[in-house]
């Protein structure tokens, strides 16, 4: 596709449940991120996927929460044991040579 | 913690008018961008300015940047409907590794 996408687009579920999100990034880019926003909030860093490197795993805000980049291509994030303050939308975005970077829809999670 | 502060928090002007944003921060950088946002899902990147930049132009947008106030603005001029939209502004704190951090954005409103 000509840009990222994001599945699903929502997704409820019930507090201790896990979730998977998926994220699929432009065709050749090397750096792809996950960010999460909640209600009226700027952008808060997840994790980071650069190339063959290591993930910068950072800004991942518990042991639940965990992400994984294919053949550096598509990326899940996974959350398990999913709680309340987890509810929020999660941004993908890739880019190429670490500078613009170019965001999907988003997957909006609501946490019951 | 947000590295951009974009301010005001809120902005209402009527169409034909300049909105201006303004955005600081707090460490050296490689480059500041401009995001827009509209509902809550994927951002959208509006322009980038190199640190040995001052001003930039894209359309109705204009950038500056002043290194040393470590601040930042976006113009957008005669403005439109259309143009309402949540801006952030992004900064990659000075490394090369792409991460970028984002300020809790601008919620501008445009009244037709």
């Amino acid at each position: 596709g000509a840009g990222v996408s994001q599945s699903p687009s929502n997704k409820v579920t019930e507090k201790g449940k896990d979730v998977e999100l998926r994220c699929d990034p432009i065709s050749g880019h090397t750096a792809l991120y996950w960010y999460r926003q909640s209600l009226g909030q700027g952008l808060e860093f997840l994790i980071y996927f650069q190339g063959n490197s290591a993930p910068d795993k950072s800004g991942l805000p518990s042991d639940r929460f965990s992400a994984e980049r294919t053949g550096g291509s598509v990326s899940t994030l996974t959350i398990q044991r999913t709680q309340q303050e987890d509810s929020a939308v999660y941004l993908c975005a890739s880019s190429f040579a670490g500078y613009e970077q170019f965001f999907g829809p988003g997957t909006r999670l609501t946490v019951l | 913690s947000q590295q951009g502060e974009e301010d005001p928090q809120a902005l209402s002007i009527q169409e034909g008018e300049n909105a201006t944003m303004n955005c600081s921060y707090k460490t050296s950088i490689n480059n500041l961008q401009w995001y827009r946002q509209n509902s809550g899902r994927g951002l959208v990147h509006l322009i980038l300015i190199r640190s040995n930049e001052r001003e930039k132009h894209s359309g109705r947008l204009r950038v500056t940047l002043d290194t040393s106030k470590k601040s930042s603005s976006l113009l957008i001029t005669a403005s439109r409907a259309a143009d309402t939209a949540s801006y952030f502004c992004a900064t990659d704190r000075g490394s090369t590794l792409g991460r970028l951090y984002f300020g809790r954005g601008t919620q501008l409103t445009v009244w037709p």
